[in-house]
């Protein structure tokens, strides 16, 4: 079975621009969470999505924003990019237990 | 709020030496413990996971028992070798909800 995978592995962009984040589930999972990996703050919940609604939200500002696809398959957006967000942003496709989550390679964003 | 404590790196150990890497958690509920390994350039993989209390939880040698009345998970080995090294994360899952509280993570470095 194929596990997460996250489209781009890599992204550099400059400050003011927007990236979207692109996450296909485990075949079968139909809950997507994100999350930011910093060396500063360790690993933050961003998002989840279930059945195309969002079902829970991190402490972001709304330049952070996601969306989810009948397909399962989720993309993240971030607008007006900041120094700071500069980050390894993982998504994780939860299993039928309602918790246990596997996670995608992750997407290394570096904003200059 | 939820959150987890693990003991600060680096962890520098010779191989075949037995490894504990110490978590404890805070959480209002009654929550599912996970314990995550990260190795450099990759995502999160799921090591191992525990739902409730004493269970244990197991896999590749490592080992790790939810002790409620201590509130801790910590992750044991027995006998570790150079390709354990990377970075472990300890991790709960609230009352079922799929967002995970992750404690900052340890490193842990083998040397042969």
């Amino acid at each position: 079975k194929a596990g997460v995978t996250q489209t781009p592995r890599y992204l550099i962009k400059t400050r003011g621009q927007q990236v979207t984040l692109s996450c296909s589930p485990i075949s079968g999972h139909r809950s997507v969470s994100w999350y930011q990996q910093t060396p500063g703050q360790g690993l933050q919940f961003l998002f989840e999505y279930f059945s195309e609604t969002q079902r829970n939200k991190g402490n972001f500002p709304g330049r952070f924003s996601g969306r989810q696809f009948s397909n399962s398959r989720s993309e993240m957006n971030v607008s007006t990019l900041e120094l700071g967000d500069s980050a390894l942003y993982l998504c994780a496709s939860t299993y039928m237990d309602g918790e246990t989550q596997y996670f995608g390679p992750g997407t290394r964003l570096l904003v200059l | 709020g939820d959150s987890v404590t693990q003991m600060e790196g680096p962890v520098t150990l010779s191989e075949e030496a037995f490894l504990t890497i110490n978590c404890t958690y805070t959480a209002t509920g009654y929550p599912s413990l996970f314990w995550y390994v990260q190795y450099p350039g990759e995502g999160l993989q799921l090591l191992l996971k525990a739902t409730k209390a004493d269970d244990k939880g197991s896999n590749k040698g490592f080992e790790a028992t939810y002790r409620k009345e201590t509130t801790s998970f910590h992750l044991e080995k027995g006998s570790v070798q150079v390709s354990d090294s990377a970075v472990y994360f300890c991790a709960l899952s609230d009352q079922g909800y799929s967002t995970l509280t992750f404690g900052k993570g340890t490193m842990l470095l083998v040397s042969p």
